[in-house]
């Protein structure tokens, strides 16, 4: 099954500090994309980071970077001197090619606390 | 550059009417994605369009549920006769091959009463 599993339903934080996500997925290809995105109550899904499954080095935009590990099939987001503007809802996805269909786990609600 | 719109971002209706959403892309992207999100879960591909041509429509209910995008731009999504289940966010998004990742729009929440 193409699955993305996120085992943290919420996740609490405080301000400054830092937290990490956690991620793991299933796949049989070895050319896919993962991706986490923030969705705040506005609903607008907003893309936070990227990465390529062929590229060893974790990617990492600002506070926000990822470790990936190919494979155990798992692709955790940490966020460093969180905000209160990091509070949302963050999903974990996966593509099995350029273009194709992303396949989102549940999300893990992320609170912070000032 | 202006991001994926969506209209209208609610809408009520009761089941058995017919409800449409419409969606405009990002300029110069060419694939097209809509999506159904349920409450409390992550969205699910209903429909992806590559140009004019629906590429992935597998899980799309095609009972209800039909979808255009004419000219390979704007896109409509639309569902006839709704029912008390389609309550959902429906989410459009686009992408270009050359980038990959997706850019969603605000989103459309359609409430079935």
């Amino acid at each position: 099954a193409q699955t993305v599993t996120q085992s943290q339903p919420e996740m609490s934080v405080q301000e400054a500090e830092t937290v990490t996500l956690s991620c793991t997925y299933d796949t049989s290809e070895s050319d896919y994309y993962l991706f986490w995105y923030k969705q705040p109550p506005s609903r607008q899904m907003i893309l936070v980071i990227r990465q390529e499954a062929y590229k060893q080095q974790n990617a990492t935009e600002n506070r926000f970077s990822v470790n990936f590990q190919k494979a155990a099939k798992s692709f955790s987001l940490k966020i460093s001197d969180s905000q209160l503007g990091d509070a949302a809802m963050y999903f974990c996805a996966r593509t099995y090619n350029q273009g194709g269909k992303l396949i989102f786990g549940q999300g893990t609600e992320l609170s912070v606390k000032p | 550059e202006a991001g994926v719109v969506q209209s209208p971002r609610y809408k009520i209706i009761e089941k058995k009417q017919p409800v449409a959403f419409w969606c405009n892309p990002i300029s110069g992207h060419n694939t097209l994605y809509w999506y159904r999100q349920n409450l409390g879960q992550g969205p699910e591909l209903l429909i992806r369009y590559e140009n004019e041509e629906a590429v992935d429509d597998s899980q799309l209910p095609k009972d209800r549920f039909s979808a255009e995008r004419l000219k390979g731009v704007d896109s409509t999504l639309k569902i006839q006769p709704a029912e008390l289940g389609d309550s959902a966010v429906y989410l459009c998004a686009s992408s270009t091959r050359a980038k990959g990742e997706q850019y969603f729009g605000p989103g459309t929440r359609l409430t079935v009463t």
